[in-house]
């Protein structure tokens, strides 16, 4: 079956530090993977998506992530982190065709100190 | 122009009342997803609609569960006898179509208390 693996639960980053998100997935397939972002009172919102060819993607607001099929990871980063960018992040995964449900990971809550 | 909409935001009842959760998809969009997310988890799918039909229910926990789409727009989740677990945040997507190519754009949820 598929499934999500993040497995920081809460990350702490200094303003202007890097920041690396951890994603790993199991699935038999070639997977599509989705990074998603929930702010505080707001819907989950789609940084970016991998679905084939370069295994570098980028995203909205400065997020890239790479696809790594050797260890079944998809890794969420950004050079600088600003103080908007704390909330929660969720690592998904898609069965892929014509049935387009997700599978998420249990996320991980980014606080961002000044 | 207008996003997904949840309605209502709260939900407080009792147990072993029914309850119904309202999602208005954006214009348009032929796919729509119900996902329920508990505390400290990340959403859980529950079901999907292509239109009208139900395209995949498999996430339904039991038979309590039940949703309804009738002209391809509006989806009413609908939940019988509820119980303390069904507590949770419930959360309504829509799609372009149901492609896994395609994004999924979610709407606020509707946060489902159960005294």
């Amino acid at each position: 079956a598929q499934s999500v693996t993040q497995p920081d639960i809460h990350i702490t980053v200094s303003e202007g530090a890097s920041l690396e998100l951890r994603c790993n997935y199991s699935y038999g397939a070639t997977p599509y993977l989705f990074w998603y972002v929930q702010s505080p009172g707001q819907g989950l919102q789609l940084l970016l998506k991998y679905f084939s060819g370069d295994t570098l993607v980028q995203g909205i607001k400065g997020f890239e992530a790479e696809f790594k099929r050797s260890q079944s990871s998809f890794n969420l980063r950004k050079p600088s982190v600003h103080w908007s960018d704390a909330a929660e992040y969720f690592c998904a995964v898609g069965t892929g065709g014509s049935q387009g449900n997700l599978i998420f990971g249990k996320g991980t809550k980014l606080s961002v100190k000044p | 122009g207008a996003g997904v909409s949840q309605t209502p935001s709260n939900k407080v009842t009792e147990k072993g009342k029914y309850v119904e959760l309202r999602c208005d998809p954006i214009s348009g969009h032929t796919a729509l997803y119900w996902y329920r997310q508990s505390l400290g988890q990340g959403p859980e799918f529950l079901i999907y609609f292509q239109g009208t039909g139900a395209a995949d229910d498999s996430g339904l926990p039991n038979d309590r569960f039940f949703a309804v789409r009738p002209e391809g727009s509006v989806s009413t989740l609908k939940i019988q006898r509820t119980e303390r677990g069904d507590s949770a945040v419930y959360l309504c997507a829509s799609s372009p179509d149901s492609n896994s190519l395609n994004e999924q754009f979610f709407g606020p949820g509707t946060r489902l208390t159960v005294l």
